[in-house]
């Protein structure tokens, strides 16, 4: 009974290789993100989708390609990886866009490129 | 404008102490403020959350303080224990963008001693 599931929980790959990471909520919620965590641990929001609407597309590398299928779903794509790829990668849902809609963090998907 | 700014980097508090992680921001515009801990291995999962209108909320040891005036809030947790020990991370929320998008503050990895 898994909230917000993303597979695979590690990835590793070469230098310009492209890979997806897949995510998937049973919620019910309407909005999922995406968000990259580098190595200091720092949290930035890459991209969120509601009812399969981009929302949010912040200053991502067009490398990246969010793709929603349904509401449940919100894949990554990245083309062309590079070395500062390497990150954890979270994706999150949440009821709406709210002010005060709780996001539920999925547990992580750890990208290294060599 | 859209910074917060969080401190200290890393806490070590004996157990029972009483752990105070702080948080800046610049944008008046933010009305929402969560506090998010995040396990090793594991997503960020919501701990607290407080809005501009309520300078303190108060669940079980955790606290959050707020003061508008000086656009700063503080997560205090009392009675600190070593299961506490995660990583917290402050974040803030423009509720008028209608997107849902948090910014992070940098995180404060919080070691409780036995």
């Amino acid at each position: 009974d898994t909230a917000v599931s993303q597979t695979p929980k590690y990835l590793v790959t070469q230098m310009g290789n492209d890979k997806s990471i897949k995510c998937e909520q049973n919620l019910g919620h309407d909005t999922m993100y995406w968000y990259k965590q580098d190595s200091k641990k720092f949290l930035k929001i890459m991209f969120s989708y509601n009812n399969k609407e981009l929302i949010i597309n912040e200053t991502v590398p067009n490398r990246f390609s969010p793709k929603s299928p349904d509401k449940a779903h919100l894949n990554l794509h990245i083309n062309s990886l590079e070395l500062g790829d390497s990150a954890v990668y979270f994706c999150a849902s949440s009821p709406w866009t709210g002010v005060t809609d709780t996001q539920y963090f999925g547990p992580g998907t750890r990208l290294t490129v060599l | 404008q859209q910074q917060v700014k969080q401190s200290p980097q890393s806490l070590i508090v004996q157990k029972g102490g009483i752990s105070i992680i702080n948080c800046a921001y610049e944008n008046t515009a933010f009305d929402y403020f969560p506090w998010y801990q995040q396990f090793p291995g594991k997503g960020p999962a919501l701990l607290i959350a407080i809005r501009p209108d309520v300078s303190e909320k108060k669940e079980g040891r955790f606290t959050i303080s707020f003061n508008k005036s000086a656009k700063q809030f503080s997560l205090h947790i009392m009675d600190s224990q070593p299961g506490d020990s995660a990583t917290y991370f402050c974040a803030a929320l423009m509720g008028s963008s209608n997107t849902g998008k948090l910014i992070f503050g940098q995180g404060t990895t919080l070691q409780v001693k036995p």
